[in-house]
């Protein structure tokens, strides 16, 4: 099973400011198969990166994804006051899905 | 447009059997590469993905819990039912089902439910 390790655990910025989230894994993942999420609190996980650069329906171009192998970036360019979340990584590799812990992006 | 939502028992005894239903409606599990899939959440804790079912009805599950945890679908009433066997106070979690996207993610989640499992 692929292991996901997300990068740092907490980062605390302020508003306007960019953030680096990086997310790691135990082994080669195809970037077809690397998403990343946003979740707010009391919410449903929404669906932000797939196939590691590719921004889902409505998600605005302040976040951008890249990498690929075991190492994966999610960017947040100008943090909006409504970005302080959790943010995981996701992979799917031969018929499993894994989770990273999650990155908690608060405000400074 | 595109929703799903789950449904079940808020509180469950220990050893007991949980039964999910997920309902949705925008999509159906008949066109072919259409997948829908459950994921838990412990409170304060990171998600898990559970279990899978395709439109030509392949099931997989996570390896560790595949013993316990059975996924079905309902075609003709837009619904997959996951069941989980045994259920102990560490199953304490809200449950999401969502519709698996174009490469391995999940672009459309339900609400979750939060289930309890306490004597």
């Amino acid at each position: 099973e692929i292991v996901l390790t997300q990068s740092p655990g907490t980062l605390s910025l302020s508003p306007g400011e960019s953030a680096t989230l990086s997310c790691r894994a135990s082994q080669i993942v195809s970037s077809r198969y690397l998403a990343w999420y946003q979740q707010k609190p009391g919410q449903a996980p929404r669906l932000l990166i797939y196939a590691a650069s590719s921004r889902a329906i409505g998600i605005p171009d302040r976040f951008s994804g890249s990498g690929s192998g075991t190492d994966f970036t999610l960017t947040i360019s100008r943090l909006e006051p409504e970005d302080f979340a959790v943010y995981y990584c996701q992979q799917y590799d031969n018929s499993r899905f894994t989770f990273g812990p999650g990155t908690k992006v608060d405000i400074k | 447009q595109v929703t799903l939502k789950e449904s079940g028992p808020a509180l469950v005894k220990p050893t007991q059997t949980l039964t999910l239903t997920c309902a949705f409606s925008g999509f159906s599990l008949t066109t072919s590469g259409v997948c829908v899939g459950w994921i838990r959440q412990p409170p304060g804790k990171a998600l898990e993905w559970l279990a899978l079912i395709d439109w030509d009805d392949n099931k997989y599950y996570n390896t560790s819990l595949k013993t316990r945890l059975t996924i079905s679908k309902d075609t003709s009433k837009n619904q997959v039912v996951l069941t989980m066997t045994n259920m102990d106070p560490v199953d304490t979690a809200t449950y999401y089902c969502a519709r698996e996207g174009l490469a391995g993610d999940f672009d459309f989640w339900g609400q979750g439910t939060l289930v309890t499992v306490s004597s």
